[in-house]
C-alpha cells in the first residue's frame, strides 16, 4: 500500500509566524485532503486539493502530483491553529492512508 | 453541510460489557462510511468500510466478531465493541462520503471509550 510521510512530525511557532508543512506520498495518489485534529479529537476538513493550488483565509495548499506532494501554509499563525494536521489519501479505492500528523503548537 | 454525529461522544463501560457506537450523517446521504481508531499521539488507523446493506470489510488484524458493524440506512452505520476489554479503550472516528458528492470524507467528532 501507499506510505504517507508528513514533516516536520513536531512544530512549535511564536504566533504570527508563517509555516510549511509537507506531506510525500510513495505512490501516485488520488483525492487527498488536509485536516485539522483539534485538541477535542475533531478532524476538521481544511482541502481537498487533488492537485493545484488553493487558499482558504490564512491557509492555503499545494499539491503536485505528478511529483507525489502537497504542501501546506498556514500564515499569520494563531494559537487556535493549534493541533495536529493531517494528509491523507487514496489509490483510487475508498480506502483513505493517513500520515503521521505535524502536531503545531503556537504560543502567544 | 456535510455534518456527521457520533453518539455517545464519549462511554466508561466495565470489562466483559458490549459498547454500541453510533455514526449518522445528518445532512447526507452515505452509502459507505469508515471506522477509524486512535491511539494517543497516533495516527488514524481504518478498522473497516461499511457498506449500506452489505458487510462490512474489515482491515488486517481486525476482529470481526469483536468489532460488529451495521450499516443499515443511508444514514447511520454502527460499531459494536463486544465483551470490551481494557486494551480496547481508545479514540474511535467515523467519517462518511456523500453518495451523491464528490469523494471527500467528513468525520464525526469521535467517541472516546474508556474500559475499566
Amino acid at each position: 500500500g501507499i506510505q504517507v510521510e508528513q514533516s516536520p512530525p513536531d512544530l512549535i511557532l511564536q504566533e504570527g509566524a508563517n509555516s510549511t508543512l509537507r506531506c510525500n506520498f510513495s505512490d501516485s495518489v488520488n483525492n487527498l485532503q488536509w485536516f485539522h485534529q483539534n485538541p477535542w479529537g475533531q478532524l476538521i476538513n481544511l482541502f481537498y486539493i487533488p492537485s493545484g493550488t488553493k487558499q482558504n483565509g490564512r491557509l492555503s495548499a499545494t499539491t503536485v502530483a505528478t511529483e507525489r506532494y502537497s504542501l501546506l501554509y498556514i500564515s499569520s499563525s494563531q494559537t487556535t491553529d493549534s493541533g495536529v494536521y493531517f494528509c491523507a489519501g487514496n489509490t483510487g479505492g475508498f480506502k483513505t492512508i493517513f500520515g503521521a500528523g505535524t502536531r503545531l503548537f503556537v504560543k502567544a | 453541510g456535510a455534518v456527521v454525529s457520533q453518539h455517545p461522544s464519549w462511554v466508561i463501560c466495565k470489562s466483559g460489557t458490549s459498547v454500541k457506537i453510533e455514526c449518522r450523517s445528518l445532512d447526507f446521504q452515505a452509502t459507505t462510511m469508515f471506522w477509524y481508531r486512535q491511539f494517543p499521539k497516533q495516527s488514524l488507523m481504518l478498522m473497516a468500510t461499511s457498506n449500506e446493506g452489505s458487510k462490512a470489510t474489515y482491515e488486517q488484524g481486525v476482529e470481526k466478531d469483536k468489532f460488529l458493524i451495521n450499516h443499515a440506512s443511508l444514514t447511520l452505520s454502527t460499531l459494536t465493541v463486544t465483551s470490551a476489554h481494557p486494551e480496547d479503550s481508545s479514540f474511535y472516528i467515523c467519517s462518511a462520503r456523500d453518495t451523491a458528492g464528490g469523494p471527500q470524507q467528513y468525520f464525526g467528532p469521535g467517541t472516546r471509550l474508556t474500559v475499566t
